[in-house]
């Protein structure tokens, strides 16, 4: 299986600020797919932002962005603008020949 | 609306007692995939389908059987091998390299 790691196990932010969640990988595959789910305590998943390891420009999809590091492996998801609704478990994934990995997940706790 | 039905979402087993949780998706994906997670940690893949009638093992898959008869359709049975199988199962779909779309989850417990 492939390798994700997210170091950070929990993080605290605050309302109306931004929050950055590490993820890096090991993959040597040059063809690739870098996802950030989102998991609620209610358990479903929920789909955030996709990359592409041959996309030129970071995606973004409202207030995600992706800030990917094809030379590092390392695809950071930033949430802007933080609210009260992201807190939450968020997952670093690598899609391979079909196969999605996972990382071991980041709680994010947001202040009021 | 189009969408993946996981069901029961809470499930029991006796010890030595095999137990199926379903899994049926609308949205005419042609990959489905089961997951397993546990507390406070990340998905770990048990098996994969790419196409009816074929299926791979994930990373996990030791304890634990599926099926593929129909596009729509991609149970899998917790054996009674699996020591273990306290966990949330996820069952998801996808086209190709699209983002998994995810059911709601099943919640197995031992009694």
């Amino acid at each position: 299986a492939q390798k994700i790691t997210q170091t950070q196990p929990g993080m605290f932010v605050q309302e109306k600020e931004a929050v950055t969640l590490d993820c890096t990988y090991d993959t040597s595959d040059p063809s690739y797919g870098l996802f950030w789910y989102k998991q609620p305590s209610s358990g479903e998943m929920i789909f955030l932002i996709y990359q592409g390891s041959y996309d030129q420009q970071n995606a973004t999809e409202g207030r995600y962005s992706l800030n990917f590091q094809k030379a590092r492996k390392s695809a950071n998801l930033v949430i802007s603008a933080s609210q009260l609704g992201d807190s939450a478990m968020y997952f670093c994934a690598v899609l391979n020949d079909y196969k999605l990995s996972f990382g071991a997940g980041t709680t994010v706790t947001v202040r009021a | 609306d189009g969408g993946i039905t996981q069901s029961p979402k809470y499930l029991f087993r006796k010890e030595g007692q095999n137990v199926t949780l379903s899994c049926e998706q609308n949205l005419n994906h042609d990959a489905m995939y089961w997951y397993r997670q546990d507390p406070g940690q990340g998905l770990r893949l048990i098996y994969y389908s790419q196409i009816v009638n074929d299926f791979q093992k994930g990373d996990i898959a030791e304890g634990y059987s599926v099926s593929r008869e129909k596009k729509e359709s991609f149970p899998l049975t917790v054996t009674s091998a699996q020591k273990n199988p306290t966990a949330f199962y996820l069952c998801a779909s996808s086209i190709s390299a699209k983002p998994q779309h995810f059911g709601d989850g099943t919640r197995l417990s031992i009694l």
